[in-house]
């Protein structure tokens, strides 16, 4: 069975600071991870995919996230974060080899201080 | 080109009543899945559409259920409502079926069951 962990509920970071959310994930066969942002009554934004080659991924709003085979991870990442990056993070994996379904981890709560 | 809409965005129902929730994935899209998304469970999938058809399901009793349309409109419906299918139902349409496409969600319709 698949799933993700997202180890922190919250994270608190202040403004200017880099950034780290963490995932794992626990997929067989080839993982698709995915992180996405989701603000108070709304829906969820898509921010960034993994599917194969680079290790470091780029997606929107100046984040990215970074691969990792061997410990199964795939954290979310930022240079300077800002006030405005405060929302619910979640990490998402399905694997290549399964039925389309994502598994969600649990979130994590950003809060960029000013 | 417009986003995934779903209608209406807020529902309120008693015990023992029903429910039916709509999709509009955008346009050229062809996948319609849906996620319940509560505090306790976090999110989780219930089902997925393309062509019309049902491709997979989660856990999930039977009195969810669901459906789509020749144009790809969704609907999905839960019967004799429960306290604990208070939620925020999303929906996610997708360009086809492949495992690596990126599902895009909709603003969700808040449900409460009284």
């Amino acid at each position: 069975a698949q799933s993700v962990a997202q180890p922190e509920d919250q994270v608190n970071v202040a403004e200017g600071n880099p950034l780290t959310v963490k995932c794992t994930y626990s997929v067989s066969g080839n993982p698709y991870l995915f992180w996405y942002v989701q603000y108070p009554n709304r829906g969820l934004q898509f921010l960034l995919k993994y599917i194969t080659g680079d290790n470091l991924v780029k997606g929107s709003y100046g984040f990215e996230a970074e691969f990792n085979k061997s410990q199964t991870s795939f954290h979310l990442k930022k240079p300077s974060a800002l006030v405005s990056d405060s929302a619910l993070y979640f990490c998402a994996a399905i694997s290549s080899g399964s039925a389309r379904q994502l598994t969600f981890g649990s979130g994590t709560q950003l809060t960029v201080l000013p | 080109k417009a986003g995934v809409t779903q209608t209406p965005r807020y529902l309120i129902k008693t015990r023992g009543q029903q429910v039916t929730l709509s999709c509009s994935p955008i346009s050229g899209h062809r996948s319609v899945s849906w996620y319940q998304q509560t505090p306790g469970q976090g999110l989780q999938f219930l089902f997925e559409y393309f062509s019309e058809t049902q491709r997979n399901k989660g856990n999930f009793p039977g009195r969810f259920s669901g459906r789509q349309f020749s144009n790809s409109r969704s609907e999905m419906n839960v019967s004799t409502l429960e306290l604990g299918d208070s939620a925020l139902y999303l929906c996610a349409s997708s360009l086809d079926a492949s495992t690596r496409g990126v599902q895009f969600f909709g603003p969700g319709t808040r449900l409460t069951v009284l």
